[in-house]
């Protein structure tokens, strides 16, 4: 069956420190695409940043960058100079082509705490 | 995000009929329904494409969905039960199969 898995329930580091949330998902498609989200307090659901199975090249979108290793069906999200403002609850998610029909499918989340 | 709206945002029911509404303004072909229990993940219950239903995952037959057009969802509950205090979030992608999922800001039900 399709999963994504989040092990960390709650992270908490530093005002301006790096950051990595670790996911692995499993899937039996050969084409998949795989996404962060963001839950802020207010509960509104912001998309962060996204890898395609197919491209080898890890994604950057601003402080956000993504840690892709196939072999490991692991997708660990890497933040930089964190801000207050970056707390939050942090969501894994998944997409495939056939098995799974376009549901995303979302790991349980990491809490992310950012102290000053 | 204002290009997927939801209304109402709150709402407090007892065993009462409601009808939940979203909009979006991107042009996308589908849309979605999801569900946010507290502490959870969001988990999806209606998929449409192009208006059409094509996945309607295990959900309460309270739950009926309405596409009237391609930017349109309706989510009718019919006499609703505490399990279903939630967050119902509409979404919706440029395609069905491939790309981000963009949320609304959610309607949060409190079932008397």
């Amino acid at each position: 069956a399709q999963k994504v898995t989040q092990t960390q329930t709650s992270i908490s580091v530093m005002e301006k420190t790096t950051v990595t949330m670790d996911c692995v998902y499993e899937t039996r498609d050969s084409s998949y695409f795989l996404f962060w989200y963001k839950q802020t307090a207010s509960g509104e659901i912001v998309f962060l940043i996204r890898q395609d199975s197919y491209k080898k090249e890890n994604a950057t979108e601003g402080h956000y960058s993504l840690n892709f290793q196939k072999p490991k069906s692991s997708i660990g999200l890497i933040i930089t100079a964190t801000q207050i403002e970056d707390s939050a609850v942090y969501f894994c998610a998944m997409r495939d082509m056939n098995y799974n029909q376009g549901k995303l499918i979302f790991g349980q989340g990491t809490k992310l705490s950012i102290k000053p | 995000n204002t290009k997927i709206t939801q209304s109402p945002r709150y709402l407090i029911l007892g065993r009462a009929n409601k009808s939940l509404e979203c909009e979006q303004h991107l042009g996308h072909n589908a849309m979605y329904w999801y569900k946010q229990s507290a502490e959870k993940p969001p988990e999806l219950m209606f998929l449409y494409n192009l208006k059409q239903l094509i996945r309607n995952e295990t959900v309460p037959s309270r739950f009926i969905p309405e596409c009237p057009d391609s930017s349109k969802l309706l989510l009718h509950i019919s006499a609703v039960d505490p399990e279903d205090s939630a967050v119902y979030f509409c979404a919706s992608s440029p395609q069905v199969f491939t790309g981000q999922l963009y949320f609304g800001e959610g309607s949060k039900l409190t079932v008397l």
